[in-house]
């Protein structure tokens, strides 16, 4: 069975800091990968999806990139994260249609 | 331009009475939709979803509405059950796009016991 594993689970980071939140996927190849970030309060923002190694694409232009350097690897990155980076961050993936999408656990990043 | 809608923010119903979550689109090219649950700290698990080809789908205690015409659909939750408490998302596919999907702003489900 597929598994999506997302780490880590919380991260509290100073302004100004570099980030790097990696999602893995088993059990299935050439997924779609996607990374979303729900702020507080609000609804899924997707940021970055990837329907294959090295492609990349992207949402909403921000402070943060994404890689996608191995079939089932997704790494969310920024060289020096704001204030407004704080949120809850989703890694998912899916096998294309129907569009189904499976999340992982997510990941509570806290910038002070 | 918010293309899937849920415009009730939250809904209170009590234990063993029907639930009705709503969400409304824009975009007469989506061709499929989805209906994901969230509990607080987790990630948003599937649900249910429907095919534009129909206008009902049922899993359990689930089921889901599509009216084209009115560019709506709707998720039923009988009995409702207070595990059923949770930000539901309404989401939607391009018929053209079917490399991403596009959710709604959720609607916090509390059933009350």
């Amino acid at each position: 069975s597929q598994t999506i594993h997302q780490w880590p689970a919380t991260l509290v980071q100073p302004v100004g800091s570099p980030l790097s939140l990696e999602c893995t996927v088993e059990g299935t190849s050439n997924p779609n990968l996607y990374w979303y970030r729900q702020a507080a309060g609000r609804g899924l923002q997707l940021l970055f999806y990837s329907v294959g190694i090295g492609q990349i694409s992207s949402e909403v232009p921000q402070n943060l990139s994404a890689s996608r350097p191995q079939d089932r690897q997704f790494i969310l990155s920024s060289k020096k994260l704001l204030l407004s980076d704080s949120g809850f961050y989703l890694c998912a993936w899916s096998t294309g249609f129907p569009n189904i999408q499976y999340f992982g656990a997510g990941t509570r990043l806290s910038v002070l | 331009d918010q293309q899937v809608k849920q415009n009730s923010p939250s809904l209170s119903v009590q234990e063993g009475r029907i639930s009705i979550l709503n969400c409304d689109y824009t975009n007469s090219m989506f061709d499929y939709f989805l209906w994901y649950k969230k509990y607080p700290a987790e990630g948003p698990t599937f649900l249910i979803s429907i095919s534009s080809i129909k206008d009902k789908n049922e899993d359990g205690r689930f089921t889901v509405f599509l009216n084209k015409s009115a560019k709506h659909l709707s998720l039923h939750i009988v009995p409702s059950q207070p595990g059923d408490s949770a930000v539901y998302f309404c989401a939607a596919s391009l018929k053209t796009s079917y490399d991403k999907v596009i959710f709604g702003p959720g609607t916090s489900l509390s059933v009350i016991p």
